[in-house]
């Protein structure tokens, strides 16, 4: 199975700071990495695919981007609705698997 | 907009099998465009990739779950199955069915989530 390995696990953050979020895949996954936001009780939210495609709806101050094997998620001013958790998964291979997800909180 | 909803047992007594249902609604099962997905989060923990069907039937499941998985679609009620059969106490968690754009793109609709608790 790829592995992801996402970093950081957790992260405490203010309204408005800007917070990077990565993922590293264990092989080439090309550009087949979606991120996911979670809020508690509630079923992820796909927020870009592809590494780095915008979702209809997710505002822009979400973005992507990635280096081989390793991907980024960047959210450049923070607002209080985005404080939930963070998954990456690689849809390149089955099982497409998850990262261990980031648990982002208010500082 | 393509809406999804589990159903299924709440509670699955141990060695005993599993079974959800998915209704979709929005858009026929059968359009081609999605892989209809399984995921599963246990309590307190991450997702889990269980696998996907097509509506022609064909499947990849997961190789954790070994022989113990299976999924069928019925086009005719809109509908896709997850079962596991064997369920341990490890099986507890939360199952969500969801769509797969074209197999690779992210899964943009989800069902809501399902609990099931196996416990004697």
């Amino acid at each position: 199975d790829i592995q992801m390995t996402q970093s950081p696990s957790s992260l405490s953050a203010s309204v408005g700071d800007r917070v990077t979020i990565t993922c590293r895949a264990s092989q080439n996954i090309a550009s087949y990495l979606n991120w996911y936001q979670q809020k508690p009780g509630k079923a992820p939210k796909l927020l870009i695919n592809v590494a780095s495609s915008l979702q209809s709806g997710v505002p822009s101050r979400f973005s992507g981007s990635e280096s081989e094997t390793d991907f980024t998620l960047t959210i450049s001013s923070l607002h209080p609705d985005d404080f939930a958790t963070y998954y990456c998964q690689q849809s390149h291979t089955t099982p497409y698997t998850f990262g261990q997800g980031t648990k982002l909180e208010i500082k | 907009q393509v809406q999804l909803q589990e159903s299924g047992p709440g509670l699955v007594r141990p060695s005993q099998t599993l079974a959800l249902t998915c209704t979709v609604s929005g858009g026929s099962i059968s359009s081609g465009e999605y892989y209809w997905s399984w995921i599963r989060q246990s309590p307190g923990k991450g997702l889990e990739w269980l696998g996907y069907i097509y509506y022609t039937g064909n499947t990849r499941y997961n190789p954790s779950l070994r022989n113990r998985i299976s999924m069928s679609v019925d086009t005719s009620k809109n509908q896709f199955s997850l079962k596991v059969s064997s369920v341990t106490a490890a099986d507890t968690a939360v199952y969500y069915c969801a769509s797969l754009e074209e197999g690779y793109y992210g899964s943009a609709y989800w069902g809501q989530g399902t609990l099931v608790t196996v416990s004697s």
